[in-house]
């Protein structure tokens, strides 16, 4: 099966820890996306990457770090300068920037704070 | 600030009816418009895409596009309460980006 995974389904932190979020996936995809959501919120852009060992900050980085050493792979940290960490996180990949491609999302991840 | 804005809802509809979800969005030079569907607690998951002007329609489900106007709608005809979700309107962040946008999606509940 074609898609996009996330691990893990929950994951708590406690004060001043660094966690690690995955997402993998195996659509031969380019680019690949990290999104919060907030409850009633709409999703807001963390990180992006349009090609292996490349990555850009999206709106709302700080907290926040990235690595693209592998094209199917694209891992987040939430470090502890996050301050208020406790979200909805979701992956997406798409096939490349050429402005229509589509965006689609792993299962995501729900961080808790301990 | 480039903006997507969407009614938050709730959008009560009869089952059997057509529901109508409106989105507007900022930026003039945004070519690319998709319509997900989120289930509470579950992750979005893409419903139709649209980049030109008009109607575009699969199954119970049309989007609207119009661009002097800025704005793209989806249409669900024949409503079902599988139907009730919250609807996220995207748009691509500018010209030639993947990038996108989203808003901050309109709850719509079908009842029986």
């Amino acid at each position: 099966d074609g898609g996009i995974t996330q691990s893990p389904k929950y994951l708590f932190r406690k004060e001043g820890q660094n966690v690690t979020l995955s997402c993998e996936q195996n659509l031969n995809h380019d680019a690949m996306y990290w999104y919060r959501q907030d409850p009633g919120q709409g999703l807001r852009l963390i990180y992006y990457s349009q090609i292996v060992n490349d990555f850009q900050k999206g709106d709302i980085a700080e907290g926040y770090s990235v690595s693209r050493e592998k094209k199917e792979s694209f891992p987040l940290t939430v470090t502890s300068a996050q301050k208020n960490p406790t979200a909805f996180y979701l992956c997406a990949s798409s096939a490349g920037l050429a402005g229509v491609e589509t965006q689609y999302f792993g299962p995501g991840t729900r961080l808790l704070v301990l | 600030q480039k903006e997507v804005e969407q009614n938050s809802g709730p959008l009560s509809v009869p089952e059997g009816a057509i529901a109508s979800l409106n989105c507007t969005y900022s930026d003039r030079g945004s070519q690319s418009f998709f319509w997900y569907r989120q289930y509470s607690g579950k992750s979005p998951e893409l419903i139709m895409f649209i980049y030109s002007n008009g109607d575009k329609e699969d199954g119970r489900f049309t989007a609207q596009l119009n661009k002097a106007s800025q704005y793209v709608s989806l249409l669900i005809r024949d409503s079902q309460p599988s139907d009730s979700a919250t609807y996220l309107c995207a748009v691509n962040a500018g010209y030639n980006t993947d990038k996108l946008i989203f808003g901050t999606g309109t709850r719509l509940q079908v009842f029986p």
